[in-house]
């Protein structure tokens, strides 16, 4: 069935430093890919998202890379702030609407 | 613009019982998912609602209901509730039209006993 899996689950960096997260999805005909970012007590906010037909967007310190063929896509942050410690999510669907199929989430720390 | 509207935001609940969840999506969107969220599960989808009816079903039993009103608003409801149903159950509303960004609310947390 429909997979997306996400790694690592908890990333610690230094303030300032780059964050990577990566995901990869299992069906083939998955065509969007957003990231989340869920604070403590908040829902996931959408933060980047990208679409089959575009290999990478950029967004400020913030850009998604994806790979088709190898069913891989990526979340990179840089310069990194302790504002951006929070749980991020990656998740892929195939133009069903609402129904999003998410990764077990990154937990990232940003050290001061 | 307000947000997406969930109530109640905490609720304990013994087994056996039922409970149900609101959503009022943002001003204009006819599409509400429904998604819970635990530790060992992580996100997962439940249903979606558009323009009153079902489009979506995940893997959950049919204990687990929703509905959509005329207005969008919607509801969820879960009967005979089990220990494992403790969770945050997240909303999301969108405009409903192809695949677009969908906007969470903070969610219900709900525990059963």
């Amino acid at each position: 069935g429909e997979n997306v899996e996400q790694h690592p689950s908890t990333l610690s960096v230094q303030e300032g430093d780059s964050a990577v997260i990566k995901c990869t999805y299992s069906d083939s005909a998955s065509n969007y890919f957003p990231w989340y970012k869920q604070e403590l007590g908040k829902g996931p906010q959408l933060i980047i998202d990208i679409r089959s037909n575009v290999g990478e967007k950029k967004d400020q310190r913030i850009a998604v890379t994806l790979n088709k063929t190898a069913k891989h896509f990526s979340l990179h942050i840089t310069e990194t702030q302790p504002e951006d410690s929070a749980v991020y999510f990656c998740a892929a669907t195939t133009n069903q609407g609402g129904k999003l199929i998410f990764g077990q989430g990154t937990e990232l720390s940003v050290k001061p | 613009k307000a947000g997406v509207t969930q109530t109640p935001r905490y609720l304990i609940k013994t087994r056996g019982q039922q409970v149900t969840l609101s959503c009022s999506p943002i001003s204009g969107h006819r599409s509400v998912s429904w998604y819970q969220q635990t530790p060992g599960q992580g996100l997962q989808f439940l249903f979606e609602y558009f323009s009153e009816t079902q489009r979506n079903k995940g893997n959950f039993p049919g204990r687990f209901s929703g509905r959509q009103f005329s207005n969008s608003r919607s509801e969820m409801n879960v009967s005979t509730l089990e220990l494992g149903d403790s969770a945050l159950y997240l909303c999301a509303s969108s405009l409903g039209t192809g695949t677009g960004e969908l906007f969470f609310g903070e969610g219900s947390r709900l525990t059963v006993l």
